[in-house]
């Protein structure tokens, strides 16, 4: 079955700017959760979404957010972008246990200039 | 909150070497523990996963592990690599019924033919 899809794939977006990333789960799949991944912090959690709720979140300021609709395809919102924003955003979805595997997405490059 | 420690940020190999990641994790509870594998220009796919069980897991590609709870200790093994291997490799955790994955901070391996 098809895999995680992002898009887009690259974002230039310049300091002050809002963006939005949008994740597909693989079919089935109820779990969203959102990472972001830097050279110098790593892989972060975000956030994670469960049948449109938003059951953990990561310690991101509150210029992260997000959301999951009713077919389980998820969007995450930054708002007012700051340089260090810049990152790969990955999306990963899983079943409906915490043990079961997290399928990644190729994550969306955002670059802030 | 857990947290996750590897040891060796770069290890650089022979083909046909053994190769051994060290991963450590704080938490006082049951875990879920997973080794991911990123190759060059590839998004982050599962190696194998422990949360139950026999302690040695093997997982695709010839790779295992082992889960020695004592020393909080999940390394990852592989007998003889290829060039194929080389990748950067991520411990990760979760706790039971959280789907947040707290990850090291990856070590990349370097495979030379």
């Amino acid at each position: 079955k098809a895999g995680v899809t992002q898009t887009p794939r690259y974002l230039i977006k310049t300091r002050g700017q809002q963006v939005t990333l949008s994740c597909s789960p693989i079919s089935g799949h109820r779990s969203v959760s959102w990472y972001q991944q830097t050279p110098g912090q790593g892989l972060q959690f975000l956030f994670e979404y469960f049948s449109e709720t938003q059951r953990n979140k990561g310690n991101f300021p509150g210029r992260f957010s997000g959301r999951q609709f009713s077919n389980s395809r998820s969007e995450m919102n930054v708002s007012t972008l700051e340089l260090g924003d810049s990152a790969l955003y990955l999306c990963a979805s899983s079943g409906t246990r915490s043990t079961d595997t997290q399928y990644f997405g190729p994550g969306t490059r955002l670059t802030v200039l | 909150a857990q947290s996750v420690s590897q040891h060796n940020h770069h290890v650089i190999l022979s083909e046909a070497a053994s190769l051994e990641l060290g991963c450590n994790y704080s938490y006082g509870g049951t875990v879920n523990l997973f080794w991911y594998v990123q190759y060059p220009g590839q998004h982050l796919q599962l190696l194998l996963k422990y949360f139950s069980g026999d302690p040695l897991v093997k997982g695709i590609k010839g790779f295992e592990a082992e889960f020695i709870k004592s020393k909080f200790s999940f390394n990852l093994r592989k007998p003889s690599v290829q060039w194929s291997d080389t990748a950067e490799y991520f411990c990760a955790v979760n706790a039971p019924n959280d789907y947040k994955l707290s990850f090291g901070a990856g070590t990349t391996v370097t495979v030379r033919a």
